[in-house]
């Protein structure tokens, strides 16, 4: 069973812009959770999506925003990137209901030039 | 809100010692969970920890949940280099709607 894949590994961009980061969970896995993970900071959760809706958020400003599709695949989107936006920003999945253990992708690492 | 603290931030051990990182919540938990993340990978997941006093093995990894299940920990009997990594607990509150919350992490160094 082939693991959670995010797209694109690598992604620059300067301030000002927005970007699109793409997730695709493990066969099945109907939950999709997003974390930012900087240096020092651990995992900061963003939110979690179940059957295309959000159903848990974290303390993040709104240029930070996502979404998943029928297919249990999830995007996230960033807004006005700033310099402090510059992170690892990691996708998990998980079977359904919220507490399960997650499954968490390579990651996607964003640099704001 | 509620916090998941782990401790403590760094461990530096020579090859052979053990090593022990513990979490602690704020609230009750439903369960909590473990994952490992080796320098420039992904956390993995580890083991779930559900009922209360737990104890799970896996090889050299004793983990532990507390009787009043708001703390537990990562034993790791005689370290290796393979060790090395950033450990995290995962506390899942079951109140409200289930909620995973990480704790900042422990990184490990094996020196050989």
């Amino acid at each position: 069973k082939a693991g959670v894949t995010q797209t694109p590994r690598y992604l620059i961009k300067t301030r000002g812009q927005q970007v699109t980061l793409s997730c695709s969970p493990i066969s099945g896995h109907r939950s999709v959770s997003w974390y930012q993970q900087t240096p020092g900071q651990g995992l900061q959760f963003l939110f979690e999506y179940f059957s295309e809706t959000q159903r848990n958020k974290g303390n993040f400003p709104g240029r930070f925003s996502g979404r998943q599709f029928s297919n249990s695949r999830s995007e996230m989107n960033v807004s006005t990137l700033e310099l402090g936006d510059s992170a690892l920003y990691l996708c998990a999945s998980s079977e359904g209901q919220s507490g399960q253990p997650q499954h968490f992708g390579d990651g996607t690492r964003l640099s704001i030039l | 809100g509620q916090q998941v603290m782990q401790i403590p931030q760094y461990q530096h051990v020579q090859e052979g010692e053990d090593f022990t990182t513990y979490c602690n919540s704020s609230t009750t938990l439903s369960n909590i969970q473990w994952y490992k993340q080796r320098p420039g990978g992904h956390p993995v997941f580890l083991i779930q920890l559900v009922k209360s006093g737990e104890v799970k093995k896996q090889k050299r990894l004793t983990f532990q949940f507390g009787e009043a299940k708001k703390n537990s920990s990562l034993h790791i009997t005689a370290t290796q280099t393979t060790d090395v990594g950033t450990y995290f607990c995962a506390g899942v509150r079951g109140t409200g709607g289930f909620k995973t919350i990480f704790g900042a992490g422990t990184r490990l160094f094996v020196k050989a």
